[in-house]
């Protein structure tokens, strides 16, 4: 099945810093991605979705300019967190859509981020 | 604007036993997929499956079967056999246009399946 791959897996980085985390769609062209937040023991949150070659979409409460989305290609959508601060450190996951297939969405495998 | 409501925050199987998880969905939209997915304490996020509103059968994936009632609006998971790997959270999620669009997660279901 189709692989979508984050990185890093896990980022520890000190308040006031950015970290940048990659989506990828391994072996398909990605024209659309979302970006979840997961807090530890709740759902995830859809933060924005994010097009290939346009700016990003957000959800009602998401700061844009704290949380940078990048679609520069077909393969590679990007997240960075900008100005972390503890409030931050949470489970972050992107998902992907192959084509235009009714179902066809992939997740990647997460990356959580703790913010000193 | 969509809602998913998982009512059971937990729920214990024995294994080789069935079990079903419930969910129930609200939606305006004429088109919506509805999706379940595992995640075990690696986070990362399986996809079990799917059913597209306008599908008249039920789906199923080995031993997952989605239970669809429309009229009812709920979407409950049956695992059927349960295995000690099936322990996990549960999410059901639901998708406007077939599912071609974000999903909406619901609060989950922590499964534990007992020896």
């Amino acid at each position: 099945g189709a692989v979508v791959s984050q990185h890093p897996s896990r980022v520890i980085c000190k308040s006031g810093t950015s970290v940048k985390i990659e989506c990828r769609s391994l072996d398909f062209q990605a024209t659309t991605m979302f970006w979840y937040r997961q807090f530890p023991k709740q759902s995830l949150m859809l933060m924005a979705t994010s097009n290939e070659g346009s700016k990003a979409t957000y959800e009602q409460g998401v700061e844009k300019d704290k949380f940078l989305i990048n679609h520069a290609s077909l393969t590679l959508s990007t997240l960075t967190v900008t100005s972390a601060h503890p409030e931050d450190s949470s489970f972050y996951i992107c998902s992907a859509r192959q084509g235009n297939v009714a179902g066809e969405l992939f997740f990647g495998e997460g990356s959580r981020l703790t913010v000193l | 604007a969509q809602k998913i409501t998982q009512t059971q925050p937990g729920m214990f199987v024995q294994e080789k036993e069935a079990v079903t998880l419930d969910c129930t969905y609200d939606t305006s939209d004429p088109s919506y997929g509805l999706f379940w997915y595992k995640q075990p304490s690696s986070g990362e996020m399986i996809f079990l499956i799917y059913q597209g509103s306008y599908d008249q059968q039920n789906a199923t994936e080995g031993r997952y079967s989605l239970n669809f009632q429309k009229a009812r609006k709920s979407a409950n998971l049956v695992i059927s056999a349960s295995q000690l790997g099936d322990s996990a959270m549960y999410f059901c999620a639901m998708s406007p246009d077939t599912g071609r669009r974000a999903l909406t997660f619901g609060s989950g279901t922590r499964l534990q399946v007992q020896p």
